[in-house]
Parts: structure tokens; sequence; C-alpha cells
């Protein structure tokens, strides 16, 4: 089985702090995870992916993440939040071989000017 | 390249009527796999078709049913409609298999349902 979780429902962050969203997960052998962010009565769009190799991965929008085996996370960042950046961010994770996509229940990221 | 197109973008229901509704995935790709999200349950993935064929399903009920067009277009539907059927129904497309490794899925606005 896999899972993901991300124990924050809410992030708060003033425009212009960096900005961290959590996210760990549980699979078997190595994991694959993404990152999609949310918009308003939008669909999900794609910010970036880890395969394998470089622990930290740069994505769309100034985002990148951090992968850490031994502590099972993927958490997301931002150097410099900015209004536009608040949205409902999704962590998912799929195993090797074929398996489905697994996501958390979502982060909702909210940025005050 | 256009992105993931889905059609209607709303539509309103009642209990016991069906509904299709319509994914055109980014040109190239061949895959299509659809998610149901709800406030309560999140984004749960009902099936993905590749090639014609469904390759995987979720653990949703039979009144949920698909499939794939040669044109690797695809349509979602749903049967004798419940109110907990109500739920933004989310498509995505990848190039390969989307259950393969690293392949990245990339999704569509959505058809939010509403059934009354």
């Amino acid at each position: 089985a896999q899972s993901v979780a991300q124990p924050e429902d809410q992030v708060n962050v003033a425009e212009g702090n960096p900005l961290t969203v959590k996210c760990t997960y549980s699979v078997s052998g190595n994991p694959y995870l993404f990152w999609y962010v949310q918009y308003p009565n939008r669909g999900l769009q794609f910010l970036l992916k880890y395969i394998t190799g470089d622990n930290l991965v740069k994505g769309s929008y100034g985002f990148e993440a951090e992968f850490n085996k031994s502590q099972t996370s993927f958490h997301l960042k931002k150097p410099s939040a900015l209004v536009s950046d608040s949205a409902l961010y999704f962590c998912a994770v799929r195993r090797g071989g074929y398996s489905t996509l697994t996501f958390g229940k979502g982060t909702m990221l909210l940025v005050s000017p | 390249k256009a992105g993931v197109t889905q059609t209607p973008r709303y539509l309103i229901k009642t209990r016991g009527q069906q509904v299709t509704l319509s994914c055109s995935p980014i040109s190239g790709h061949r895959s299509v796999s659809w998610y149901q999200q709800t406030p309560g349950q999140g984004l749960q993935f009902l099936f993905e078709y590749f090639s014609e064929t469904q390759r995987n399903k979720g653990n949703f009920p039979g009144r949920f049913s698909g499939r794939q067009f040669s044109n690797s277009r695809s349509e979602m539907n749903v049967s004798t409609l419940e109110l907990g059927d109500s739920a933004l129904y989310l498509c995505a497309s990848s190039l390969g298999l989307a259950g393969v490794g690293g392949e990245t899925q990339y999704f569509g606005p959505g058809t939010r349902l509403l059934v009354l």
C-alpha cells in the first residue's frame, strides 16, 4: 500500500517570506513523488516531480522540493512567496512498477500581502 | 499545445438520471485517467484508459464506467445518479501509461457535477 500525509490543512505566510508545505509518504520500494497546485474552480497543475538523482528538484513558478529518503519526506518550498501563490497544494506518490497515483488531502496555502 | 479539455464544465442532474462526461487529452497523449474530487474524500482514482483499453480501475461501483476512442478521447458515464456523486470530475492525460514510474499526468479543468 502507499499513502501520503500532508500534516497541515492550511499554511499562512506573508508575501516575500519563504514558504514550506510539508509532505511525508509511505511506499514500498523507490518512490515517485509529485506536487500539483489547484486554483479555485480549476484542475490540478503540475509543479514538479522526483524520480531519481538530485534530492533538490526545481519546478515551475520558482517552486522547489527536497526529497529526504531517511525521513520519507518531500516538502515543497519557495524562497519568496507571492500573493498569487495562494492555492491548494497536493502531494502525490506512486511506487515503482505499475500503480495508481495516490494523493494527499491537500494543503491550503494563504499568502497575505 | 492545447491542454486537456473537458466538457461540459458544469452539470446539474437529478437522482436516478445518468450523465456522460467528455475528455480530450493533450495531442499525442495516449493515456486518459479519471478522478473524482470531493471535500470529504479528496482525490480518488476512478480508472485509466490506454489504447482504448481499461488498464486500471479504482474502488467505485459499476455505475461508473468509461471508454476511450481511437483518437484517445475518453468519456465517462455515471448511471443512476446518487446525491453522493456530486463532485468535481477530473480527467488527466499522459504520454504513456499513467501508472508507470515517473510518468506525469496533466489535468483538465474538471466537470463539476451537482446531483439534486
